[in-house]
């Protein structure tokens, strides 16, 4: 079936540098890629997003790429602050049918003072 | 906008009782919910989806019985674990998308904390 993968599974940086995560979808017929951030207790939030047709989107600090050939997409946060940390997913969805999103296993996100 | 309100943040049942978990889409319309599962550390497990005036699709795996779905308006959609059991302790998140628009963000709930005593 559909998967999405994710990487690293833990990542920790100090702050005021980048944080990158990656994401490889597997059903080609894929055309959004949302990013989530779940804090502790909570419901994920969206955080940026972006369709099939476009290479790139950046949100100030965040940004999110897409190669639709290798089925890849990042996620890119620049001079990261303590309150980025959190937990990170990915996801893969079709425009059509019965709107199923496949999700990333997540990525623990500290950012140290 | 689009703003899903989710209620009891968390519950403590003893075993053998039933619980509903409520889902609101408070400030648009959604023929559609899903409700997931999250254990500790782990990625948010389809349960079903919920879809108004019909019933709801099951995921390989869940038991209908045991989880039961009711959408009876664009705005509200419940969970009902019944006569839970410890396993079912777990996180149940909910979700909905405004109305059917494709391509668009999913909305979610802040989650049920369940535990089962």
């Amino acid at each position: 079936g559909e998967n999405v993968e994710q990487h690293p599974s833990t990542l920790s940086v100090q702050e005021g540098d980048s944080a990158v995560i990656k994401c490889t979808y597997s059903d080609s017929a894929s055309n959004y890629f949302p990013w989530y951030k779940q804090e502790l207790g909570k419901g994920p939030q969206l955080i940026i997003d972006i369709r099939s047709n476009v290479g790139e989107k950046k949100d100030q600090r965040i940004a999110v790429t897409l190669n639709k050939t290798a089925k890849h997409f990042s996620l890119h946060i620049t001079e990261t602050q303590p309150e980025d940390s959190a937990v990170y997913f990915c996801a893969a969805s079709r425009g059509t049918g019965g709107f199923k999103t496949i999700f990333g296993a997540g990525t623990r996100l500290f950012v140290k003072a | 906008g689009a703003v899903v309100s989710q209620h009891p943040s968390r519950v403590i049942c003893k075993s053998g009782t039933s619980v509903k978990i409520e889902c609101r889409s408070l400030d648009f319309q959604a023929t559609t919910m899903f409700w997931y599962r999250q254990f500790p550390k782990q990625s948010l497990m389809l349960m079903a989806t919920s879809n108004e005036g019909s019933k709801a699709t099951y995921e390989q795996g869940v038991e209908k019985d045991k989880f039961l779905i009711n959408h009876a308006s664009l705005t509200l959609s419940t969970l009902t674990v019944t006569s839970a059991h410890p396993e079912d302790s777990s996180f149940y998140i909910c979700s909905a998308k405004v109305a059917a628009r494709v391509n668009s963000p999913l909305h979610f709930g802040n989650g049920t904390r369940l535990t089962v005593t």
